[in-house]
């Protein structure tokens, strides 16, 4: 079955640490999204790729770095910048259409990170 | 204030009943897109409907858009225990690579 993996499911890091979540998909598709969710709010957007060896900040990028080496992977290292990096983080794909933009997204099941 | 704002933050009906949120945004849209999310999971797109329509269906769900008005409603018929979850609207803006995502309505279905 075509999906989002995200991994892993938990995660936690120390002071100075920096940490990586992972981010596969099968969809074949061409964008790639990291959005940032905290209790009871909605979704804001920190990276994401149109294509492969491309990628734009978004809302919320400091403190946070990605590669897009591969078309099926997008992984997201949040980095010792981030102070207050404590959150569920979702990832997303979806297909690009020429001109039609804003396509509907696909979402892994998210890595919950916390501070030791 | 956000692009998406959802009304109400969280609403508690009984089984059977029909469930309403509403979705209001400020600028130019391409589409309007609504997703559900439960509890620890990721979101799931339920429907897209283009900034040149006005309703659109999908089983028990109904999506109606006013762009003069710039809202948007969600609604479910005949509501089940399965359809506890929050409900997130998202704009997908004209000549932006990106959705942006509403706070989302709480809805709590009792049996």
């Amino acid at each position: 079955d075509g999906g989002i993996t995200q991994s892993p499911k938990y995660l936690f890091r120390k002071e100075g640490q920096n940490v990586t979540l992972s981010c596969e998909q099968n969809l074949n598709h061409d964008a790639m999204y990291w959005y940032r969710q905290d209790p009871g709010q909605g979704l804001r957007l920190i990276y994401y790729s149109q294509i492969v060896n491309d990628f734009q900040k978004g809302d919320i990028a400091e403190g946070y770095s990605v590669s897009r080496e591969k078309k099926e992977s997008f992984p997201l290292t949040v980095t010792s910048a981030q102070k207050n990096p404590t959150a569920f983080y979702l990832c997303a794909s979806s297909l690009r259409r020429g001109t039609d933009l804003n396509q509907p997204q696909h979402f892994g099941d998210g890595t919950r990170l916390s501070i030791l | 204030s956000q692009q998406g704002e959802e009304d109400p933050q969280a609403l508690s009906i009984q089984e059977g009943e029909n469930a309403t949120m509403n979705c209001s945004y400020k600028t130019s849209i391409n589409n309007l897109q609504w997703y559900r999310q439960n509890s620890g999971r990721g979101l799931v797109h339920l429907i897209l409907i283009r900034s040149n329509e006005r309703e659109k269906h999908s089983g028990r769900l109904r999506v109606t858009l006013d762009t003069s008005k710039k809202s948007s409603s969600l609604l479910i018929t005949a509501s089940r225990a399965a359809d506890t979850a929050s409900y997130f609207c998202a704009t997908g803006l004209q000549g932006a690579q990106k959705l942006v995502f509403g706070q989302g309505t709480r809805l709590t279905i009792n049996p």
